[in-house]
């Protein structure tokens, strides 16, 4: 089964920086991805990680490390508008591709 | 280009009654994953469809039930509605099984009393 944590809320103020931590623990890997979610709306797609390191999209940032279970997304220059649920989600390639989701992360940002 | 799209809205419904949910995959995509949210909960992965055949299926009872037609729309039925139940269902699409990125559609609100 699929074991994926992250902190249920942060607060930060407009133009600062915020990291969203996920640990995760799963029967197999096929990639990291992070989504955004609005109250009342769909998630939609940040980004994806397979392989460890860094990836910029942008004010987005998502890192992964494989050996520890770890991922981070890094927002960057906070806007209003940023604010909702973050959403850490691990596919495990075991033939359905599936996406595990943890609970996700209210980010609210304060002007 | 039109995206995910999903009917309807919101539902109400009572305990033991049966619900369909229908959703229109993105153009080109031939995967369907749906998924229930409880409030303040992340997305459950209840089954995926891959040019109409099940693909995998999460971990919901058999009542939990679903279709792809040949345009890769999909339905998902609900039978004998418990409580627990309401939530948002939410679906997904692909251009493939192993496409990295899913296309959710508005979802639909369910709610069971």
């Amino acid at each position: 089964g699929q074991n994926i944590d992250q902190p249920t809320e942060m607060t930060a103020t407009e133009g600062a920086i915020v990291q969203i931590n996920c640990t995760y623990q799963t029967s197999g890997f096929n990639g990291l991805f992070w989504y955004q979610q609005h109250a009342g709306e769909a998630p939609t797609f940040l980004s994806y990680n397979v392989l460890d390191g860094l990836e910029e999209k942008g004010r987005f940032s998502s890192f992964l490390s494989r050996s520890k279970g770890y991922s981070y997304l890094l927002l960057k220059e906070l806007q209003m508008k940023d604010s909702a649920s973050y959403l850490c989600a691990v596919r495990d390639g075991l033939g359905d591709y599936k996406l595990s989701f943890g609970a996700g992360t209210t980010v609210t940002v304060r002007a | 280009e039109t995206g995910v799209t999903q009917s309807p809205t919101h539902l109400i419904k009572t305990r033991g009654q049966q619900v369909t949910l229908r959703c229109s995959s993105q153009s080109g995509h031939n995967t369907v994953s749906w998924y229930q949210q409880a409030l303040g909960q992340g997305p459950q992965f209840i089954f995926q469809y891959y040019r109409e055949e099940e693909n995998g299926r999460g971990n919901f009872p058999p009542r939990f039930s679903g279709l792809q037609f040949p345009n890769y729309s999909s339905e998902l039925n609900v039978n004998a509605l418990e409580l627990d139940d309401s939530a948002l269902y939410l679906c997904a699409s692909s251009a493939s099984r192993g496409n990295n990125e899913q296309f959710f559609g508005p979802g639909t609100r369910l709610t069971v009393l």
